[in-house]
């Protein structure tokens, strides 16, 4: 069965250093993942998705399919990185999501 | 355009009523996913219609809950004789289904409390 994870349920950095939010799936094929982030009182919105290779907000996140990771990675933190990140895995039938646990990162001053 | 609309924004309601949740979907958006989110939690998958396919319930934590969809748009969530562990964010998440590459637009959420 498809499943992700993320470790690390609070994530704590300052300001201005790095920042890894870690993912790994279990997955039987292709996967294509996607970061999902939802700031304070906001809803939960599309960070970035694996197909696009893009780079939003200075985030970037490659797909490892060997250590079956797809961590979501900035060289320089901001206080207003501060939110919720979901990593999320689409089944091959096209059906249900699958979320992550969720990873709330918190940026200190 | 309008994005994933939720209502009520805030319920409470007394232990042992019956709610109602209504989400309205993207339009032509033919996917539609209910889930909870506890305080302090992640998401919790509750039910997930996919055009005119039987709705996948798997997420259903017991029979008091129940979904439906009406004429491939409008969803409504029911819980049945509430209890104070239902509260939580009720959030609606539709979208459009072309293969594999799809991604979800969340509506804001319905913020239910069971006193």
């Amino acid at each position: 069965a498809q499943r992700v994870t993320q470790p690390e349920k609070l994530l704590s950095v300052f300001k201005g250093a790095p920042v890894e939010l870690k993912c790994n799936y279990s997955y039987s094929g292709s996967p294509e993942l996607f970061w999902y982030v939802q700031y304070s009182r906001q809803r939960l919105q599309l960070l970035l998705r694996h197909i696009s290779r893009e780079s939003i907000k200075g985030f970037t996140a490659d797909l490892n399919k060997g250590e079956t990771s797809f961590h979501l990675k900035k060289p320089f933190a901001q206080e207003e990185d501060s939110a919720m990140y979901y990593c999320a895995l689409p089944p091959p039938e096209g059906q249900n999501f699958v979320f992550g646990p969720g990873t709330r990162l918190s940026v200190l001053p | 355009g309008a994005g994933v609309s939720q209502s009520p924004s805030n319920k409470v309601t007394e232990k042992g009523k019956d709610v109602e949740l209504r989400c309205d979907p993207i339009s032509g958006h033919t996917a539609l996913y209910w889930y909870r989110q506890s305080l302090g939690q992640g998401l919790e998958f509750l039910i997930y219609f996919q055009g005119n396919s039987a709705p996948d319930k798997s997420g259903l934590p017991s029979d008091r809950f129940s979904a439906e969809r009406t004429g491939g748009s409008v969803s409504t969530l029911t819980i049945q004789r509430t209890q104070q562990e239902d509260s939580a964010v009720y959030l609606c998440a539709s979208s459009d289904y072309r293969g594999l590459i799809y991604e979800q637009y969340f509506g804001p959420g319905t913020r239910l409390t069971v006193t």
